[in-house]
């Protein structure tokens, strides 16, 4: 079993719609949880940490289930600058991280 | 905010040339850095471990000797893509943590390598 699980997509929403995405995680000792954004031909860029209670920023919101090991983002009305990959990282300890596969979003007009 | 900064962005080199790129740490001391290699509409791969001050740890199915790190301080990581083939045009990142546990990665911004 992988240690991340991420749905691929691609999603294609239109804008405005609220979209979600799942990682699950197998290591249930795993201690910090991240989602990244990536455009085409750039680097990872981090989007938000995910805490235990929860965590929102604007339009973003990230929530961990510890109990179903999976971590979410939820994207609220979104914009046609919200196209990108979206990639969760899971660290279960010092100095290792495990990527998802990335979930390609397209928001169209 | 933490920063990585790698450089060079971009190059283009013959087949059998060295190409040696460069990991910084701008603002914090990472002790371990990584780098990966991504191919066009696929997903980031781990290539290394780079840990400062001793060897890198490679993933398998890297080869050790075609892709040289050298990790020789705190703020410092180098990959060198050593007699570089056209099948070794790739997208180069790599990343730092700022402490063990609990930090994200930052990720450099990339070297896009070409090979002719």
């Amino acid at each position: 079993r992988k240690e991340v699980e991420q749905d691929p997509g691609p999603f294609n929403v239109p804008e405005g719609a609220t979209v979600a995405f799942n990682c699950t995680y197998s290591n249930s000792a795993s201690q910090s949880f991240f989602w990244y954004r990536q455009d085409c031909r750039k680097e990872p860029k981090l989007l938000m940490s995910v805490y235990s209670s929860g965590n929102e920023d604007g339009r973003f919101t990230a929530q961990l289930n510890r109990a179903s090991q999976y971590i979410s983002l939820l994207i609220r009305d979104s914009k046609l600058s919200d196209s990108a990959t979206y990639l969760c990282v899971v660290n279960p300890w010092g100095n290792q991280f495990y990527f998802g596969t990335g979930t390609s979003l397209t928001v169209i007009p | 905010g933490a920063v990585v900064s790698q450089h060079p962005s971009w190059v283009i080199c013959k087949s059998g040339t060295s190409v040696k790129i460069e990991c910084r740490s701008l603002d914090f001391q990472a002790t371990t850095m990584f780098w990966y290699r991504q191919f066009p509409k696929q997903s980031l791969m781990l290539m290394a471990t780079s840990n400062e001050g001793s060897k890198a740890t490679y993933e398998q199915g890297v080869e050790k000797d075609k892709f040289l790190i050298n990790h020789a301080s705190l703020t410092l990581s180098t990959l060198t893509v050593t007699s570089a083939h056209p099948e070794d045009s790739s997208f180069y990142i790599c990343s730092a943590s700022q402490s063990a546990g609990n930090s994200p990665l930052h990720f450099g911004n990339g070297t896009r390598l070409t090979v002719t």
